[in-house]
């Protein structure tokens, strides 16, 4: 069954600290995987994209890494802002264009 | 969020009442989607279109169906609402490979 596991549920840091958000996915064939991060009250905004050959993808202060080997993606977040406070969601694309399997989120708030 | 816009916003209904979302884009994208969000489960796909007239089912399309009668519009219509279904409901739109997906702000539905 194609499953996209996130980890932690929620976390909470400090204004200006790191934070790593972990996920695990089951999807085969694998297209590519994105981060999204969606404010309360808004639609899911994309951060990156990593198709199977990319080990790693920046967008400012976010850096996400692909292991498609293990199956396993992570998203960097250094310096936090109050603005990061957000869910931020692993979604997997079974192959081009195809579905995607979306993870339950972590809930990340960011404490001054 | 650009490109694409829902309505309404924000909705109560009584059960048993039909009830249309509306999705717009301005993208002249093929591809709309409609996504629910539920706390404790990831973004849940009702239906998709993939052209004018061309629709299919999604994961949880049971109580729901859609129109596409023209490129820009996207119709999520409840013919007879009931609780179960009070939800956030999200569209969005595909372009391709590199732009991606874009989610529209959301409709949030609560059925009485």
């Amino acid at each position: 069954k194609n499953q996209v596991e996130q980890s932690p549920q929620s976390l909470i840091i400090l204004e200006g600290k790191n934070c790593t958000l972990q996920c695990n996915y089951t999807v085969s064939p694998f297209s590519n995987l994105r981060w999204y991060k969606q404010d309360t009250g808004r639609g899911p905004v994309s951060l990156t994209i990593m198709t199977f050959s990319e080990n790693t993808k920046s967008n400012g202060r976010y850096t996400a890494t692909l292991d498609a080997d293990t199956k396993q993606s992570s998203l960097h977040i250094t310096a936090s802002q109050l603005s990061d406070s957000a869910s931020y969601i692993c979604v997997v694309s079974a192959k081009q264009g195809g579905k995607l399997i979306f993870g339950q989120g972590t809930e990340l708030s960011v404490k001054p | 969020d650009a490109g694409i816009t829902q309505s309404p916003r924000h909705k109560v209904t009584e059960t048993g009442t039909p009830v249309t979302l509306r999705c717009h884009q301005t993208e002249n994208h093929r591809y709309m989607y409609w996504y629910r969000q539920d706390p404790g489960h990831g973004l849940r796909l009702i239906h998709y279109s993939y052209g004018v007239k061309d629709t299919d089912k999604g994961e949880v399309s049971d109580g729901y169906s859609v129109s596409r009668s023209k490129t820009e519009d996207f119709l999520l219509t409840l013919e007879s609402a009931t609780s179960s279904q009070t939800s956030v409901y999200f569209c969005a739109i595909f372009g391709d490979s590199n732009y991606g997906y874009t989610f529209g702000s959301g409709t949030r539905l609560t059925v009485v």
